[in-house]
């Protein structure tokens, strides 16, 4: 079982609607947690960083649930340039590496 | 540009062959990582630097693997005898902790453009 798990989609959804992505993690001792975004052939990006208040940046929710160990994030009024790969990712204390999930790809279609 | 540099952007080997990859961080970045991510998958940890000392390296680095970082500025990341299942993009990522953060680097994470081998 891989330690950070996402629906690999592909989520094809119409411009303007809510798409919103999970993922859970297996290792309760994970301490940060971020959404990054890959385009296609290109390096990924970080889109946000996830707390457990919850954190809002414009049209992007994320949420984060440590009981249940997953992450989720929300995306409003979807455009067609939020077509990308969204990679869930977390990090452990003292450990310096990124552990990313396979990804969701999203299309949004005009 | 002062982001993070990889050189070169795409590569073609026959197998059997030695490549080598290259990646300048951000000059004020005092760790770097190396990232190898095959198609439909995320990004896999291989190994990190801090300054010039490797401190951790993934069972994913084979002896056929081997990254260095002489000066504690670029890196450099050797691939021996390559094989089919090599084929991949390889991702540099450099950071520097925030003050009071030293424990951890994930904020100030920067990517290059990856390396894209191909091994035939």
């Amino acid at each position: 079982r891989k330690e950070v798990e996402q629906d690999p989609g592909p989520f094809n959804v119409p411009e303007g609607a809510t798409v919103a992505f999970n993922c859970t993690y297996s290792n309760s001792a994970s301490q940060s947690f971020f959404w990054y975004r890959q385009d296609c052939r290109k390096e990924p990006k970080l889109l946000m960083s996830v707390y457990s208040s919850g954190n809002e940046d414009g049209r992007f929710t994320a949420q984060l649930n440590r009981a249940s160990q997953y992450i989720s994030l929300l995306i409003r009024d979807s455009k067609l340039s939020d077509s990308a790969t969204y990679l869930c990712v977390v990090t452990h204390f003292g450990n310096e590496k990124l552990t990313f999930g396979t990804g969701t790809r999203l299309t949004i279609i005009p | 540009d002062t982001g993070v540099s990889q050189d070169p952007r795409h590569k073609i080997t026959k197998r059997g062959q030695n490549v080598t990859f290259r990646c300048d961080p951000i000059s004020e970045h005092n760790r770097l990582y190396w990232y190898r991510q095959t198609l439909g998958q995320g990004p896999e940890f291989l190994t990190y630097f801090q300054n010039e000392a490797q401190l951790e390296k993934s069972r994913l680095l084979s002896d056929r693997f081997s990254a260095e970082r002489p000066k504690g500025s670029f890196s450099t990341l050797e691939i021996q005898r390559t094989e089919q299942g090599d084929s991949a993009m390889y991702l540099c990522a450099s950071s520097l902790p925030l003050p009071g953060q030293e424990l951890w680097s994930s904020y100030g994470y920067t990517f290059g453009s990856g390396t894209r081998l191909t091994v035939v």
